[in-house]
């Protein structure tokens, strides 16, 4: 089954605990992104990744880190979590990005910084 | 003022009814609309794209942009009960790798 996994789905922590999101998908996709969506805000995008070892920065990257060494993986990094990154977060997958491919959500990490 | 702007609702109707559901965008740039559905617990998935101005219909869903007024609306005709959920609009400049802007969402309710 196509799909894109997130680990974990619940995650408590305290401020400034190092932390990985893990993301994976089984569709040789190119393109990857992480997000975060917050009420009243919508869905924002933290960075994305074209391809392995080529990342770059979205709307709000502060406070996070990627890396994509292998094509199915993509992890979202908090070296120093704050109470201001509580929120839900989705990582997306696309062929390549384009318009007309569609972008598959995982099912999202729900974090909280205490 | 946000680039995309989308009624929170929720939006509650009856089964059987037709609703509208809108964005409206600030950025002209924009050529590319797409809605998404987000069920409870889930992440969105992608119910339609159009490119720049006109109508597209698929099944119970159409979706239709205005870029002189800079605002686009997905229709659903005989809203069902498993409708229920939130749909985000979004959007985005050109083809290939180009950001993404999603509208907050706007929750429905169909009620049976």
């Amino acid at each position: 089954e196509a799909q894109v996994t997130q680990n974990p789905r619940y995650l408590i922590t305290v401020t400034g605990k190092k932390l990985t999101v893990t993301c994976s998908q089984n569709m040789n996709h190119e393109y990857m992104s992480w997000y975060r969506q917050d009420p009243g805000l919508g869905l924002r995008q933290i960075y994305y990744s074209m391809n392995v070892e080529v990342t770059d920065k979205g709307d709000v990257p502060e406070g996070y880190k990627v890396s994509r060494k292998e094509k199915r993986n993509f992890p979202l990094i908090l070296e120093s979590p704050s109470p201001n990154q509580t929120s839900l977060y989705f990582c997306a997958s696309s062929l390549s990005g384009g318009i007309q491919e569609t972008q598959y959500f995982g099912p999202g990490t729900r974090l909280l910084v205490l | 003022q946000k680039e995309v702007e989308q009624d929170p609702g929720p939006l509650s109707v009856p089964e059987g009814a037709i609703v509208s559901l809108n964005c409206t965008y600030s950025n002209s740039a924009f050529q590319y609309f797409m809605w998404y559905r987000q069920y409870s617990r889930k992440g969105p998935e992608l119910l339609m794209y159009t490119y720049s101005s006109g109508n597209k219909e698929d099944g119970r869903f159409t979706a239709q942009v205005d870029k002189s007024s800079k605002y686009i609306s997905l229709f659903i005709r005989d809203s069902q009960p498993s409708d229920s959920a939130t749909y985000l609009c979004a959007m985005k400049k050109g083809t290939g790798f180009q950001k993404l802007v999603f509208g907050t969402g706007t929750r429905l309710l169909v009620s049976p």
